[in-house]
């Protein structure tokens, strides 16, 4: 399996604030994705992290608000920008080859005050 | 359109006993189906998956799947359920690596 590998695990940060968080994934991967997973609830895709352009984003997420980069094939990074305590959620990178399946890094569990 | 259905959102059963977590899809187009499992502060590791061939599919701790075409179902089973198994549940559909999951089932484990 794949190995996805994700930071920072937990974050405290207060409103109005952005965070960045980090995914790197082996070389197994050639697709990543970001999920969004709000407390008791299913994982909801944000986008899709292309290389070398812009992410493909899911209806009800935006750019502005969560900017994607994935530089190179094994590295992305997602950042929620003007948080608010609505955006306290786990966020998971996730990658995929062409088996079909995703592979998950541990999330990061994100609280917003 | 890809969708999935957990129709249990809680699952509460005795060591040892029997147990049926329940998925139903529509796809629209051929489907990938996946079960992952999701242990209390971690992320998702994956359980089982069909991709094609054999609609019995077995996975790690014991775990099967069959998927059923006609009825639209990829059902969870294990016939000997452990302490250790309590965990969130997710069914999911797919291709080309894009998922939809489902809402998780809770598999509450108890003596």
């Amino acid at each position: 399996s794949a190995v996805i590998s994700q930071k920072p695990s937990r974050d405290i940060c207060q409103r109005g604030t952005s965070l960045t968080i980090q995914c790197q994934v082996d070389s197994q991967v050639t697709m990543m994705f970001w999920y969004r997973q709000q407390p008791g609830q299913s994982l909801t895709l944000i986008a899709t992290a292309n290389q070398g352009s812009e992410a493909t984003y899911e209806s009800g997420f935006v750019i502005d608000k969560f900017p994607i980069s994935r530089p190179n094939l094994t590295f992305s990074t997602l950042t929620v920008s003007n948080m608010s305590p609505e955006d306290s959620s786990i966020y998971l990178c996730s990658g995929g080859g062409n088996t079909g399946e995703l592979f998950f890094g541990e999330g990061s569990r994100l609280t917003v005050l | 359109a890809q969708s999935v259905t957990q129709l249990d959102s809680q699952v509460p059963v005795f060591e040892e006993a029997p147990v049926e977590l329940r998925c139903n899809y529509s796809s629209s187009v051929s489907v990938y189906l996946f079960w992952y499992v999701q242990y209390p502060n971690q992320g998702l590791q994956l359980l089982l998956k069909y991709l094609s061939g054999s609609t019995l599919v077995k996975g790690i701790n014991g775990f099967e799947a069959e998927f059923n075409k006609s009825q639209t179902s990829f059902h969870l089973r294990k016939p000997s359920v452990h302490i250790s198994d309590t965990a969130e549940y997710f069914c999911a559909v797919g291709g080309a690596s894009k998922l939809t999951f489902g809402t998780g089932t809770r598999l509450q484990v108890t003596l």
